[in-house]
């Protein structure tokens, strides 16, 4: 089973500025998906880091407010640009071959 | 419709009591189905997949999915206080190749000693 590993576990960030997210996996995998779960509501896609090739965004998610890398097959970011308090939410990231997920960023936008 | 619905809860029982935790899901081309569960402030923890029709036992959970219904459940049975958790039911999206998943707003679950 694959263990995931987030950085930073929680933030506090201004509004405005930007924070990337590291989440590293222990074995190869096939894709990386990353999810947003804001207070008190369930886990929404955002999108699925692709190794070699651009991020796939689902609805409602653009690559200018999230960008994502995908340098190899055991790592992603996410980047929360210009944020704002809207933003504040668990930050996940999961692999598509085991469903697990990583520990979460926590981020709160002031 | 949603494409995942879970009843919010919370859901009480009593400690040693049965939990059932239903799911219903409005895409006839999902092939899994996953159960998580979530202890507040921590990340999803996955506890059961489920990809067949009928039941499949892991321990003191039993999942057990039904797809002419479009129904997934979850049984806890003997069910502990440390239990007491919000459970998260996933589907996966029909076509989309690598599994990814649409998840329910969860169950509250609260198990009283």
């Amino acid at each position: 089973s694959a263990v995931i590993s987030q950085k930073p576990s929680r933030d506090i960030c201004q509004r405005g500025t930007s924070l990337t997210i590291q989440c590293q996996v222990d074995s190869q995998v096939t894709m990386m998906f990353w999810y947003r779960q804001q207070p008190g509501q369930s886990l929404t896609l955002i999108a699925t880091a692709n190794q070699g090739s651009e991020a796939t965004y689902e609805s409602g998610f653009v690559i200018d407010k999230f960008p994502i890398s995908r340098p190899n097959l055991t790592f992603s970011t996410l980047t929360v640009s210009n944020m704002s308090p809207e933003d504040s939410s668990i930050y996940l990231c999961s692999d598509s071959d085991t469903q697990y997920f990583g520990p979460g960023t926590r981020l709160t936008v002031l | 419709q949603k494409e995942v619905e879970q009843n919010s809860g919370p859901l009480s029982v009593p400690e040693g009591a049965i939990a059932s935790l239903n799911c219903t899901y409005s895409d006839r081309g999902s092939q899994s189905f996953f159960w998580y569960r979530q202890y507040s402030g921590k990340s999803p923890e996955l506890i059961m997949s489920i990809y067949s029709n009928g039941d499949k036992e892991d321990g003191r959970f039993t999942a057990q999915l039904n797809k002419a219904s479009q129904y997934v459940s979850l049984l806890i049975r003997d069910s502990q206080p440390s239990d007491s958790a919000t459970y998260l039911c996933a589907v996966d999206r029909p076509n989309t190749g690598f599994q990814k998943l649409v998840f329910g707003t969860g169950t509250r679950l609260l198990v009283s000693p």
